[in-house]
């Protein structure tokens, strides 16, 4: 059981690039979501899904989209990369969709932007 | 929306001591707020959480306790040890509102 499992660990883009940050867990979690977290800023959120197929925003959802095709699968894009975006992403998950269950992090994705 | 603010954003401890850090919300309807210890370079772990329905929970060393009328909460540790320096997240969610909304943090130190 590996719990919640984000690839990649460290990455390093120059601005405008695109790319897919991966989060997966096999703990048959209806609820997953994607923070950021800055120095001194705590961990906002950017996206998160009750379910596959449905996705909403958070509280900083500008410059990120996520889909939610399976349970399991939970990946941000990132359209255009700016430095702005430099950060490190923790993605998570929960049981349900009820909002007073403990939810479970990954390791974190910490990303550069040039 | 949900409002955390957390307090103090640095706590500096000798080990044996009590630490207390306290987070308000803003919301009267948010009925759960967990706990997060984050040590450096590592993922947020949940360490104690607690429902509206109860005022104190206590779990070894670590302890919560939760004030609905004037909407703040905090955690109390106690006999503090140098393994407890990391940083401690509070978060507070209404029902159903799907979002968990954190505090900004508190980088407790404690020297041995």
């Amino acid at each position: 059981n590996a719990g919640v499992t984000q690839t990649p660990k460290f990455q390093v883009l120059k601005t405008g690039q695109s790319m897919t940050l991966q989060c997966a867990q096999d703990m048959n979690h209806e609820y997953m979501s994607w923070y950021r977290q800055d120095p001194g800023m705590g961990l906002r959120l950017i996206h998160y899904s009750v379910g596959a197929g449905i996705t909403d925003q958070g509280e900083v959802p500008n410059g990120y989209n996520v889909s939610r095709s399976t349970t399991e699968d939970f990946p941000l894009r990132l359209l255009s990369a700016a430095p702005s975006q430099t950060s490190v992403y923790f993605c998570a998950s929960r049981p349900t969709g009820y909002s007073n269950q403990p939810q479970h992090f990954g390791d974190g994705t910490r990303l550069s932007i040039l | 929306g949900e409002n955390v603010e957390q307090h103090p954003s640095t706590l500096s401890v000798q080990e044996g001591d009590s630490a207390v850090i306290k987070c308000t919300y803003s919301d009267s309807a948010s009925n759960y707020f967990p706990w997060y210890k984050q040590e450096l370079g590592k993922r947020p772990q949940l360490i104690i959480d607690i429902r509206s329905n109860v005022g104190e929970k206590k779990d070894q060393r670590i302890a919560v306790t939760l004030n609905k009328t004037a909407k703040h909460f905090s955690l109390h540790i106690t006999e503090t040890q140098p393994e407890d320096s990391a940083v401690y997240f509070c978060a507070a969610t209404p029902p159903g509102f799907q979002k968990l909304v954190f505090g900004t943090g508190t980088r407790l130190l404690v020297s041995p």
